[in-house]
């Protein structure tokens, strides 16, 4: 069946170091992968878009790896500051027109 | 602010009624999505319009229907609501209608509660 994973567990990490978050797909051939941030009762927020020809986007702090053989893509925040506390989606396409699909997403707190 | 409003921000109701929830684009833009979001289920991709057209579907149920008028703001209409149907609704809107293409832009969404 077609999944997407994303770590269930939230991830805690101290100021100033880097967030590692995972996003592992099973039976999707996309041709693209797109990552959110969601704050408490509030919208996505679009945040990086990698194509799967790319394997690496940066956009300041972020960056997002793309590995269709291992089907997993990488989100990693540099520098992470509290103010980067969020739940953080990965999206891809299901090559069925604008359908997107969702991640659960995984929660992270950034302590000072 | 994403530009995106969604009307109304909460909405109490209960079982076996019907709502209407109102989302207006980004002025410019003319791709409209609608997404559900619950604790069990995540965001689910309801349905697409683009330009007054239905353009792509997802696990919508047949008690729900949405429309895009000619002034590009859309409605998504719940009927026979069920307990289960509890959630929320979130608005998105791109120029183009591909998602690789261009950002969808979501609203602050509506908070739906069926008692």
């Amino acid at each position: 069946s077609q999944k997407i994973e994303q770590n269930s567990e939230a991830l805690n990490i101290q100021e100033g170091k880097t967030a590692t978050l995972t996003c592992n797909y099973t039976n999707y051939s996309p041709a693209y992968l797109q990552w959110y941030r969601q704050d408490p009762g509030r919208g996505p927020v679009f945040l990086l878009l990698i194509r799967e020809n790319e394997k690496e986007k940066r956009k300041e702090r972020l960056k997002v790896t793309f590995d269709t053989t291992l089907k997993q893509s990488l989100f990693h925040i540099t520098a992470s500051q509290p103010a980067d506390s969020a739940t953080y989606l990965c999206a891809l396409d299901n090559n069925q027109g604008g359908k997107l699909i969702f991640g659960q997403g995984t929660e992270l707190s950034v302590k000072p | 602010d994403s530009g995106v409003t969604q009307t109304p921000k909460h909405l109490i109701t209960a079982t076996g009624q019907r709502v209407t929830l109102r989302c207006s684009p980004r002025s410019g833009d003319l791709s409209v999505y609608w997404y559900q979001q619950s604790l069990d289920q995540g965001l689910q991709f309801l349905i697409q319009y683009y330009n007054g057209e239905e353009r792509a579907k997802g696990n919508i149920l047949e008690r729900f229907s949405a429309q895009q008028f000619p002034d590009l703001h859309s409605e998504l209409n719940l009927s026979s609501l069920e307990l289960g149907d509890s959630a929320l609704y979130f608005c998105a809107s791109s120029f183009n209608p591909d998602p690789d293409a261009d950002t969808q832009y979501f609203g602050p969404g509506t908070r739906l509660t069926v008692l």
